[in-house]
């Protein structure tokens, strides 16, 4: 079946510009949640959904960083007025389960982001 | 806050050693993931681990944990070159935030 799918693949932006990432998670899966993973780093949590309700967001660096997910689906991760140290690999993954038991999270092919 | 650190960070082996890969964390937690990337890639769930004294194997690789000792291992038997990759562990935090580790890029060598 299909997994998470994550929009555009690349991203290349200017400075100031606000951009806007989308995932696509896996049908039925209720939980979503958002990594950035920098080159040669672990992934670093953002923040994460459970349906639509926005559960943590205590991951996400400043208030230029936000996300939705208003239907309990598709889920837009938005960057306001880019700066060069956002340029990283952005993950998203999702998971069938609200607690994450014996199910693991199930990763996208992620939105590399580059800022000029 | 959550730290989860691995070691080693990197790390060169022969075909056909065994070596462990150590992940510990700072806080309570039941459940520990490991996943595999390989480089240009996304993860993949290698295991998930559940409770205290849980073991798992598939093909070479094992992995255990120590909830008491926070402390999971995953063991490379008889090392061969397609498990060259980077391996990350994950913990749960409370209800559902999950952080993972720095990984561990593992190279072997023919």
């Amino acid at each position: 079946g299909a997994g998470v799918s994550q929009s555009p693949r690349y991203k290349v932006t200017k400075r100031g510009q606000d951009v806007a990432l989308r995932c696509d998670p896996i049908s039925g899966h209720v939980s979503l949640y958002w990594y950035r993973q920098a080159l040669g780093q672990g992934p670093e949590f953002l923040t994460y959904f459970n349906y639509e309700a926005q559960q943590d967001k205590s991951g996400l660096p400043n208030d230029r960083f936000s996300a939705e997910r208003p239907e309990g689906s598709i889920s837009t991760l938005t960057i306001q007025r880019t700066e060069q140290r956002d340029s990283a690999m952005y993950r998203c993954a999702s998971s069938p389960h609200t607690r994450v038991y014996n199910s693991p999270l199930h990763f996208g092919n992620g939105t590399r982001l580059t800022v000029t | 806050e959550l730290k989860v650190e691995q070691n080693p960070l990197f790390l060169s082996m022969q075909e056909g050693k065994n070596y462990t890969i150590y992940c510990n964390y700072s806080t309570t937690s039941d459940r520990l993931y490991w996943y595999r990337q390989d480089p240009g890639k996304s993860l993949e769930s290698l295991f998930v681990l559940l409770s205290n004294g849980a073991v798992k194997q598939e093909g070479r690789l094992m992995a255990s944990l120590d909830t008491k000792a926070r402390l999971s291992t995953l063991h490379i038997t008889a090392a061969v070159h397609d498990l060259s990759a980077t391996y990350f562990c994950a913990v749960a935090l409370g209800d559902d935030k999950i952080i993972f580790g720095k990984g561990t890029r593992l190279h072997i060598l023919p």
